[in-house]
């Protein structure tokens, strides 16, 4: 079956440290991979968009890498302070068919002071 | 002002009622979504359409309805509401500039039901 797997247990770390969040997927092949932030009771917000044939993707403090032998993205945040506590989705794009973004469940990132 | 609205923010009603969530967009995308948040679930697709001729099914339409009324208007009707319909509900949109690309999507505020 397809699934899209993010770590449902929070991440936390310390202020200045790099946070890294992972995204499996098993049955899917994404053309593209798009990570979101969500603050509680707030929509997503689209933080960067990767596609296949791109092994890394920065802005910022922000790094994405895909890997699509592994089936894996990786979603780093370099620099983290506490404004970057908040849950991070990942989505994938499709090469065809419905052609609408399928959500991960999403990992919450609290960074300590 | 929003580029995404969503309206109402809050809602309490019913088992058995009928319920209309609105979506308007000031963007100009052809594209808009909704989707419905439960915790550990992550965003589920109910329906999206293309352009205002093209609505299709997302992965839990059962039990939901929606209208596209204009490029910037798409409804989400909720015909018997039950209780495990309470949830948060996201309306977003996206642009679309030809095949062969990924489009961010933008998302409203969200509407929290609660049916009782």
């Amino acid at each position: 079956s397809q699934k899209i797997e993010q770590n449902s247990e929070a991440l936390n770390i310390q202020e200045g440290k790099t946070a890294t969040l992972t995204c499996n997927y098993t049955n899917y092949s994404p053309a593209y991979l798009q990570w979101y932030r969500q603050d509680p009771g707030r929509g997503p917000v689209f933080l960067l968009l990767i596609r296949e044939n791109e092994k890394e993707k920065r802005k910022e403090r922000l790094k994405v890498t895909f890997d699509t032998t592994l089936k894996q993205s990786l979603f780093h945040i370099t620099a983290s302070q506490p404004a970057d506590s908040a849950t991070y989705l990942c989505a994938l794009d499709m090469k065809s068919g419905r052609r609408a973004l399928t959500f991960g469940s999403g990992t919450r990132l609290q960074v300590q002071p | 002002d929003a580029d995404v609205t969503q309206t109402p923010r809050n809602r309490i009603t019913k088992t058995g009622k009928r319920i209309m969530l609105e979506c308007s967009q000031t963007k100009g995308h052809d594209r808009m979504y909704w989707y419905r948040q439960d915790p550990g679930l992550g965003l589920r697709l109910i329906y999206y359409s293309f352009d205002v001729k093209d609505i299709n099914k997302g992965e839990i339409s059962d039990g939901y309805s929606v209208s596209r009324q204009a490029q910037a208007k798409f409804s989400l009707s909720l015909e018997s509401a039950i209780p495990n319909q309470t949830a948060l509900y996201f309306c977003a949109t996206s642009d679309f500039r030809g095949t062969g690309s990924s489009y961010e999507q933008y998302f409203g505020p969200g509407t929290r039901l609660t049916v009782t």
